[in-house]
């Protein structure tokens, strides 16, 4: 069955970096567009980021564009989320999602069980 | 950038009731319309998508209607393992949006 198992949270200063992970299996990884969803305590979902499954094309939110950075690699099954110059309001948890198959766009149809991140000093 | 906006905020239905949550798009999205649920301490799970398809072991008594700016779900006879939040989320080339939520709550 599909697995999507994130790492990397924890806390980190304003202005710090982190870098996420999200270790895929029960699929053809190599095949899927992968993105990356947030949500802040006792708040909605955000979507965060986007990567084709070449890794070719990438897009973000605007809220992130500049700060955040998304990329995979298809030998390790592996999508990644390098987050810079973190601020307080990028406080949540963040997920991993593959998306339905077909042609784009297309909503997520498996999520991992998420990873907390807290930019607090 | 697409706005979606669900209603009510806050729905509270007695077991066995049936439910209809809504979701509007500032701007045609087609179909492109997914709705997931969400329960505390876990991920969200996809429920419909393409506005009227159920995604794989979704119950029948989850249904998705509408097209453009108007969407809608039907959650028919509403079991206890169904309260829960629910989003709405547009997906076009290249943003994904998510509506605020509903929590249906047992009244």
């Amino acid at each position: 069955q599909v697995q999507l198992v994130e790492s990397g949270g924890g806390v980190v200063q304003p202005g710090g970096s982190l870098r996420l992970s999200c270790a895929a299996s029960g699929f053809t990884f190599s095949s899927y567009a992968m993105h990356w969803v947030r949500q802040a305590p006792g708040k909605g979902l955000e979507w965060v980021a986007y990567i084709q499954w070449s890794g070719e094309y990438k897009f973000y939110a605007d809220s992130v564009k500049g700060r955040f950075t998304i990329s995979r690699d298809n030998l390790k099954n592996t999508v990644y989320l390098q987050m810079n110059s973190l601020r307080p309001d990028d406080t949540a948890v963040y997920y991993c999602a593959k998306v339905v198959p077909g042609d784009p766009p297309q909503p997520f149809d498996q999520w991992g069980q998420g990873t907390l991140v807290t930019v607090s000093s | 950038e697409t706005v979606m906006t669900q209603s009510p905020a806050t729905l509270s239905v007695s077991p066995g009731e049936g439910a209809t949550l809504s979701c509007r798009a500032s701007q045609s999205i087609n179909n492109n319309l997914a709705w997931y649920q969400q329960k505390p301490g876990q991920a969200p799970r996809l429920l419909i998508y393409g506005a009227s398809t159920r995604a794989t072991g979704v119950p029948a008594r989850f249904s998705g209607s509408g097209s453009g700016t108007e969407f809608t779900l039907t959650i028919t006879s509403l079991q206890s393992e169904d309260f829960a939040v629910y989003f709405c989320q547009g997906y076009q080339k290249w943003l994904w949006t998510f509506g605020q939520g509903t929590k249906v709550e047992i009244k």
